[in-house]
């Protein structure tokens, strides 16, 4: 069975902090993203990566890092945590260029007091 | 990127109505995904449509791809509390890049 797993599902962090979201895929899949869905916005696409220490901009990148080191792990850094930053993130992956299916894990909802 | 717009952004109605949502745009697209979010659960891929015209059936769910590859449309015949989620498009064409539009939210009530 495909697995994608993001390491906490709720998360309770403080204004300025440095955080890290993690996501592995035992799938051996190329392409890995990171999404954050808010209220009536949909996904929408923070940064994705290719390949190993590849990684592109989404569209909403301002505020998030990526770290790509091994194929098989993914992680969203905010390099210090604002309120904004409140959000469900989901983590998802795929191989292949696009239209291929997509695996996501269960979303860690994170929270900035 | 949203150039995708789905409609309508949210749906409530009662056991065994039909229904159709929409995916729209004016890109041209080589294929297209549609994807449903239940809650607390990531996205699951329902179906890949692909030729333009194309029909895909899923059970209770009909998937058109409209003839020009720039929209798309999903049909519930008989809805069951079941179908409450999340329903999401997504487009091929950004080469690795996957983006979804905002979404239709579907309710449907017992």
């Amino acid at each position: 069975d495909v697995k994608v797993t993001q390491s906490s599902r709720y998360l309770v962090k403080r204004t300025g902090e440095k955080v890290f979201l993690e996501c592995v895929q035992d799938m051996d899949h190329e392409n890995m993203f990171w999404y954050r869905q808010d209220p009536g916005l949909g996904l929408r696409l923070i940064y994705f990566s290719y390949d190993v220490k590849m990684k592109e901009k989404g569209d909403i990148p301002e505020g998030y890092s990526v770290s790509r080191e091994k194929k098989e792990r993914f992680s969203l850094i905010l390099e210090s945590a604002s309120t904004n930053q409140t959000s469900m993130y989901l983590c998802a992956s795929s191989w292949g260029r696009g239209g291929t299916e997509a695996f996501f894990g269960q979303g860690t909802r994170l929270t900035v007091v | 990127t949203q150039l995708l717009e789905q409609s309508p952004q949210f749906l409530s109605i009662q056991e065994g109505e039909n229904l159709t949502v929409y995916c729209n745009s004016s890109s041209v697209f080589s294929s297209l995904q549609w994807y449903r979010q239940e809650p607390g659960e990531g996205p699951v891929l329902l179906v890949t449509v692909v030729t333009g015209g194309e029909v895909k059936k899923l059970k209770r769910l009909t998937f058109q791809f409209g003839d020009a590859r720039k929209d798309s449309s999903l049909h519930i015949t008989a809805a069951q509390p079941g179908d409450t989620g999340l329903y999401l498009c997504a487009p091929a064409g950004y080469g690795n890049k996957l983006v979804f539009g905002a979404g239709t939210i579907l309710r449907v009530k017992s």
